[in-house]
């Protein structure tokens, strides 16, 4: 069964605090996905990484950075959390080659909650 | 670059009612489309493809390329259709190709 895990269902955190906020896959996918959810907004794509250590950012990377030393890991990093950060931050994985299929799969979520 | 839009952000129907779900593109090239569903307290999930042609859970979707439409209908609604549902789009091939575009969705409420 594929999975998608995500480090916390919930944090809350500090302004100016470092977050890490952690996804492991276990379907050895070369392609992983951070994205956050707003209501009204729908999914915007933080960053992504089609291979260890190789990492592109997405449509709003600000604020973020992202690390990929390990294949079925993926982390995303707020180097200093604000209010504005507050969101659902979903990860995904999908396989190569990308015509195979556009499958992403995704976790379950991390509702995040700076103070 | 590409753009998906679903106009409506939330539809109501009764039970047993047509569904139709709207989403629109923009896109260049030979895209793939997809929807992908939330319910409730569940992780999001793909419902269907377009390049597959397949009918789940009672849903179906045409790409029509003349009008840069991907609509998602079903004949007679259920309660538990009751959902979030995004349309997304991904480029046919070249870089960038595993990237997904996603609408900004459309809650579906089925009224008993």
């Amino acid at each position: 069964d594929v999975k998608v895990t995500q480090s916390s269902r919930y944090l809350v955190k500090r302004t100016g605090e470092k977050v890490f906020l952690e996804c492991v896959q276990d379907m050895d996918h070369e392609n992983m996905f951070w994205y956050r959810q707003d209501p009204g907004l729908g999914l915007r794509l933080i960053y992504f990484s089609y291979d260890v250590k190789m990492k592109e950012k997405g449509d709003i990377p600000e604020g973020y950075s992202v690390s990929r030393e390990k294949k079925e890991r993926f982390s995303l990093i707020l180097e200093s959390a604000s209010t504005n950060q507050t969101s659902m931050y979903l990860c995904a994985s999908s396989p190569r080659p990308s015509g195979s299929s556009g499958t992403q799969y995704f976790g379950p979520g991390t509702r995040l909650l700076v103070l | 670059a590409q753009r998906v839009t679903q106009p409506e952000k939330l539809l109501s129907v009764f039970k047993g009612a047509p569904v139709e779900l709207k989403c629109n593109y923009s896109y260049s090239g030979s895209p793939e489309l997809f929807w992908y569903v939330q319910y409730s307290r569940q992780r999001l999930q793909l419902l269907l493809r377009h390049i597959s042609r397949e009918s789940i859970k009672g849903f179906t979707a045409d790409l029509n390329k003349g009008e840069t439409s991907f609509h998602l209908k079903k004949p007679f609604a259920q309660e538990e259709d009751s959902a979030m549902y995004y349309c997304a789009l991904k480029k046919g091939s070249g870089a960038g190709s595993y990237q997904l575009t996603f609408g900004k969705g459309t809650k579906l409420s089925v009224i008993p």
